[in-house]
């Protein structure tokens, strides 16, 4: 069974400052890695994703994150944050396996929180 | 496209009653998913479909939720009786694939169970 771990259920950053959102995986074989971004009261909209190819991966608004598989990590990061990046963030893996489901397992998410 | 639509939006009903919610998923997203949202457990998967067949529902939590997928562009998930409980968001997502593809999300009914 997949499962993940996201590091912090609130992270608060100043504006302007580096983001880093921590995310760990747990899985038999490297899966499929997303991160979604929900802002209040809407629904998820994907980051960005990995699934095969470079392992550092340019997603929407300014975020990457890359896949570190020695540390079954895939921590997302921004340079500089900016007040429209407060929202809730997630974490989530894909079975990559022959027999594994479609659906997404996520990580129980982290809120960013931006100071002016 | 309008993306995925879900309704309602909102629903408070009373323990005992019957929901059911509603999705129409992206024009030719094969997949239809859906999840439930809770404080306690984040956000889980409860069912999903692939061309309108049920592939998966080890996540539904009771014989009381069932979900259909009469066609491609409609679903339902349901909940007879309701229960405090089962108060949640309730999101929809569809994608045109499965593994590794992006799914795209509606924005969710808020259920209220009094």
């Amino acid at each position: 069974a997949q499962s993940v771990t996201q590091l912090g259920s609130h992270v608060s950053v100043s504006e302007g400052a580096l983001v880093l959102l921590r995310c760990n995986y747990s899985s038999s074989v490297p899966p499929y890695l997303f991160w979604y971004v929900q802002y209040p009261n809407q629904g998820l909209q994907l980051l960005l994703k990995y699934t095969t190819g470079a392992t550092l991966v340019k997603g929407i608004n300014g975020f990457e994150a890359e896949f570190k598989k020695s540390e079954t990590s895939f921590h997302l990061t921004k340079p500089s944050a900016h007040m429209s990046d407060a929202a809730e963030y997630f974490c989530a893996v894909s079975d990559t396996s022959g027999g594994g489901a479609d659906g997404l397992t996520f990580g129980k998410g982290t809120h960013l929180i931006i100071q002016p | 496209d309008a993306g995925v639509i879900q309704s309602p939006r909102h629903e408070v009903t009373e323990m005992g009653q019957e929901v059911t919610l509603r999705c129409k998923p992206i024009s030719g997203h094969d997949y239809l998913f859906w999840y439930r949202q809770t404080m306690m457990r984040g956000l889980e998967l409860l069912i999903y479909f692939n061309n309108n067949v049920p592939i998966d529902d080890s996540g539904m939590p009771e014989d009381r939720f069932s979900a259909k997928m009469p066609n491609a562009s409609f679903s339902t998930l349901k909940i007879q009786p309701s229960e405090p409980r089962d108060s949640a968001v309730y999101f929809c997502a569809s994608s045109r694939q499965g593994r590794g593809g992006e799914q795209f999300f509606g924005p969710g009914t808020r259920l209220t169970v009094l």
